[in-house]
């Protein structure tokens, strides 16, 4: 089972440019999230999908955005880099329903130099 | 704003003792109080979860504390093993929601 896939597992961009990270899951479930984490702060929600075509803004939602097109892949774009953008993302997944348990990959370490 | 607060932000243990992590959060509205585990490298991974309707919840060598009168519940690891060094997150979810809202984490190491 692959689970939360995410690509690419690194990324070194230069202030102003944009990328897609991508996000896919095989596990069927309605919700999917993205986090940042950074040094000493935890993870932060960015945004979530409850289900294909429906998404919501988390708590740091600025810079980024999403979409939803079909249940498996919930991408996120970074349209205009800015260097308060270097962190590790992790995207996540869980099953409709409210406290289920969120299954995360591994990580894109992104760099914005 | 930090809503869930994680204390000690590193932890070293001897093998076969208790690993103790403390978390404090105001909002009453959290209703589930999960703890996440974190290896180098690798995305969290959910360890074990209470609500408040029981105080304690063990599995395994884990139990969660909960006290909802002072708004804090706590992970105890027992005998704890040298690859049970990781990270651990603490975290909240309001009612009928399943959004997250994380600890900054405790890096624990336990040496043989």
């Amino acid at each position: 089972n692959a689970g939360v896939t995410q690509t690419p597992k690194f990324r070194i961009l230069k202030i102003g440019q944009s990328m897609t990270l991508q996000c896919t899951q095989d596990m069927n479930h309605n919700y999917m999230y993205w986090y940042r984490q950074d040094p000493g702060m935890g993870l932060k929600l960015i945004y979530y999908s409850v289900g294909a075509g429906i998404t919501d803004k988390g708590e740091v939602p600025n810079g980024y955005n999403v979409s939803r097109s079909t249940t498996e892949d919930f991408p996120l774009r970074l349209e205009l880099a800015a260097p308060s953008q270097t962190s590790v993302y992790f995207c996540a997944s869980s099953p409709g329903g409210s406290h289920q348990p969120q299954h995360f990959g591994d990580g894109t370490r992104l760099s914005i130099l | 704003q930090q809503q869930v607060k994680q204390s000690p932000q590193s932890l070293i243990v001897q093998k076969g003792g208790i690993s103790i992590i403390n978390c404090a959060y105001e909002n009453t509205a959290f209703d589930y109080f999960p703890w996440y585990q974190q290896f180098p490298g690798k995305g969290p991974a959910l360890l074990i979860a209470i609500r408040p309707d029981v105080s304690e919840k063990k599995e395994g060598r884990f139990t969660i504390s909960f006290n909802k009168s002072a708004k804090q519940f706590s992970l105890h690891i027992m005998d704890s093993q040298p690859g049970d060094s990781a990270t651990y997150f603490c975290a909240a979810s309001p009612t009928g929601a399943n959004n997250l809202f994380f600890g900054t984490g405790t890096r624990l190491t336990v040496i043989p």
